[in-house]
This record gives C-alpha cells, sequence and structure tokens, in this order.
C-alpha cells in the first residue's frame, strides 16, 4: 500500500502561535489527501479533504481560516493550525486513498500522525 | 452524529480468550472497512467487506458482514498481547450528495497477560 510520512511527530507550542504539519505521499501521486483529528480516546474524525492544485473541502463545523491546507503538489500537503489555542490540542492525522479493486473502496494509508499540545 | 456505532466501546480479556467487536449501521452500507489503531498509533488497515454475509479470516481474525449490510463483526481468537489495540469500522457513507469514510466508534482492546 501507498506510504505517507507525516512531520512532526509532535509539538508543543504556546497559545496563539501558528503550527504547520506537512504529509508526504512517499510512493504515490496523490490528487487528494485527507486530514482527520482524533481526540484522546475516542474516533478518527474527518477534517478536510485536500486537493492538489485547489481549495479543500472542509467538513461542516472546521474552520476554514483556523485550518489552512495546502496542497500544492501532487506529492505534499500541509495543514497549518493557525492562532492554535489549549482547545486545538489534538492528534491530527493525514491519509491517501489507494483504488482496491473492482466494486470496493478506496483504502486509507495514513500517516504517523502529529500530537498537538497547545499550552 | 455518528452513524457507525461500535460495541463494546472497552474490552478487557485475559490472553488466550476471544474478543468481539460489533459494527453496526442505521444505513445500509455499501461496503465496510476494519482498521487496527495501536496506543499511540496510527490506524492500519486490515480488511474489506463487500458482499453480502461475506466472511473473511486472517490468522486468528474472522471478519463478518451482515446479510443485510447494515452490521459488521470482527472476531480474534486466542487473543494474543499483540491484539491490543482500538478497533475500527468505516464505511463510505454519503453525506450532502457525497460520499466520506466515516469511521465507527471503535473498540479498544486490553489484554491481561
Amino acid at each position: 500500500g501507498a506510504v505517507v510520512s507525516q512531520h512532526p511527530s509532535r509539538v508543543i507550542c504556546k497559545s496563539g502561535t501558528s503550527v504547520k504539519i506537512e504529509c508526504r505521499s512517499l510512493d504515490f501521486q496523490a490528487t487528494t489527501m485527507f486530514w482527520y483529528r482524533q481526540f484522546p480516546k475516542q474516533s478518527l474524525m474527518l477534517m478536510a479533504t485536500s486537493n492538489e492544485g485547489s481549495k479543500a473541502t472542509y467538513e461542516q463545523g472546521v474552520e476554514k481560516d483556523k485550518f489552512l491546507i495546502n496542497h500544492a503538489s501532487l506529492t505534499l500537503s500541509t495543514l497549518t493550525v493557525t492562532s492554535a489555542h489549549p482547545e486545538d490540542s489534538s492528534f491530527y492525522i493525514c491519509s491517501v486513498s489507494e483504488t482496491s479493486g473492482a466494486g470496493a473502496k478506496n483504502i486509507q494509508y495514513f500517516g504517523a500522525g502529529t500530537r498537538l499540545s497547545v499550552l | 452524529g455518528q452513524q457507525v456505532m461500535q460495541i463494546p466501546q472497552y474490552q478487557h480479556v485475559q490472553e488466550g480468550e476471544d474478543f468481539t467487536t460489533y459494527c453496526n449501521s442505521s444505513t445500509t452500507l455499501s461496503n465496510i472497512q476494519w482498521y487496527k489503531q495501536r496506543p499511540g498509533g496510527h490506524p492500519v488497515f486490515l480488511i474489506q467487506l463487500v458482499k453480502s454475509g461475506e466472511v473473511k479470516k486472517q490468522k486468528r481474525l474472522t471478519f463478518q458482514f451482515g446479510e443485510a449490510k447494515k452490521n459488521s463483526s470482527l472476531h480474534i481468537t486466542a487473543t494474543q498481547t499483540t491484539d491490543v489495540g482500538t478497533y475500527f469500522c468505516a464505511a463510505f457513507i454519503s453525506n450532502f450528495g457525497n460520499e466520506k469514510l466515516t469511521f465507527g466508534t471503535g473498540t479498544r482492546l486490553t489484554i491481561i497477560p
């Protein structure tokens, strides 16, 4: 399956600063990447779909000005958490999807995730 | 709201005992996927089920898709400490005309050695 690299793995920052998270598809040209957020002991919630060369599609309730997504190439998508606050502390994970054959849906391959702690 | 529910939320078992997690949806699903997330890790794809009543096995893991394609289960036989983690089912569900992969609430499995 696709190999996805996510960086950094952990960030601790002060309230009000901005944090950029990178997601790279190492062996696969991804026109679409996905950004998820996961709070402790909870499920993954899709935040947005990152589209190469065009605007990201945000899920309901996700502030696009707060979570800036850039997908400038087929192998790189970035998520910037602007003016981070303690309530933004979470585990952010990106993924790419790969087709799995006739009749089946795409499979998600995830990066290792970024644990953000805002003080 | 959450459209794919899983039970139980937590399960503690003695090593060697069996474990089952159930996934339920209020709508008919085109397919179901299962992922495993180790503590501190990221979700890893396990399997995909497409056909009504389908059963697939991976060593000690047995996955089943219900006849009505509204539920699924994952059964682990003779659990080992390496089975520790949270198991998520996931399905593509239409929302305002767009199909999105929606994850279940997850079942966290802990093993007592």
